[in-house]
């Protein structure tokens, strides 16, 4: 079983949509999780960290379920500018672990 | 942004040759990471240091050599590569914090060729 699953996508929205997507990690000692996000041919960049309780930043809401060993993204009023692959990432004892990925593509 | 930089950001090189892939963080981390990002797979950590120590080496190739002269600067020299090993090198740098949360900040990528 990999560390860290995602559904590759994509999922096409329309501009305005909300769109939501998980993530599973099979390593119950997991500490840390966060969502980065990485456009076509550039670097990932940390999109926001997850927090036990969930959170919020601005149109994306984070979501951390430990019983059932899944975090979520939600976008919501989605923009032209959110099209990107998104990925999961999940600390463990020493390491970051990475999903594949999900691509999400907004259109006008 | 120029928080972590990595030069050169394209290169093509032959399988005889030797090249080295330059990392600079201008963060003030502690630890710093090589990964390799194929297409369409996961991104998959080669080397940690933490403190200019090597503190992992993920079962890759001894044809991929790390080098941490200090905490800001990493380098992956590169021999007698294979043409599978063509894909875009990532550098990151993290803090280090006793709430063990580690968020880590990419460099831009080196996108190697092999031919």
């Amino acid at each position: 079983r990999k560390e860290v699953e995602q559904d590759p996508g994509p999922f096409n929205v329309p501009e305005g949509a909300t769109v939501a997507f998980n993530c599973t990690y099979s390593n119950s000692a997991s500490q840390s999780f966060f969502w980065y996000r990485q456009d076509c041919r550039k670097e990932p960049k940390l999109l926001m960290s997850v927090y036990s309780s969930g959170n919020e930043d601005g149109r994306f809401t984070a979501q951390l379920n430990r019983a059932s060993q899944y975090i979520s993204l939600l976008i919501r009023d989605s923009k032209l500018s959110d099209s990107a692959t998104y990925l999961c990432v999940v600390k463990g004892d020493y390491k970051l672990s990475f999903g594949a990925g999900t691509t999400v593509t907004v259109r006008a | 942004e120029t928080g972590v930089t990595q030069t050169p950001r394209h290169l093509v090189m032959g399988m005889t040759n030797k090249k080295s892939l330059k990392c600079e963080q201008h963060l003030g981390h502690n630890a710093m990471y090589w990964y390799k990002q194929s297409a369409k797979k996961p991104l998959e950590l080669m080397f940690v240091y933490n403190f200019k120590e090597q503190t992992e080496n993920n079962s890759v190739p001894s044809r991929f050599s790390p080098e941490c002269p200090n905490s800001s600067h990493l380098f992956l020299h590169l021999h007698t590569l294979q043409p599978e090993d063509s894909a875009l090198y990532l550098c990151a740098s993290s803090p280090r914090r006793a709430s063990g949360i580690e968020e880590q900040y990419f460099g831009p990528g080196t996108r190697l060729t092999v031919t």
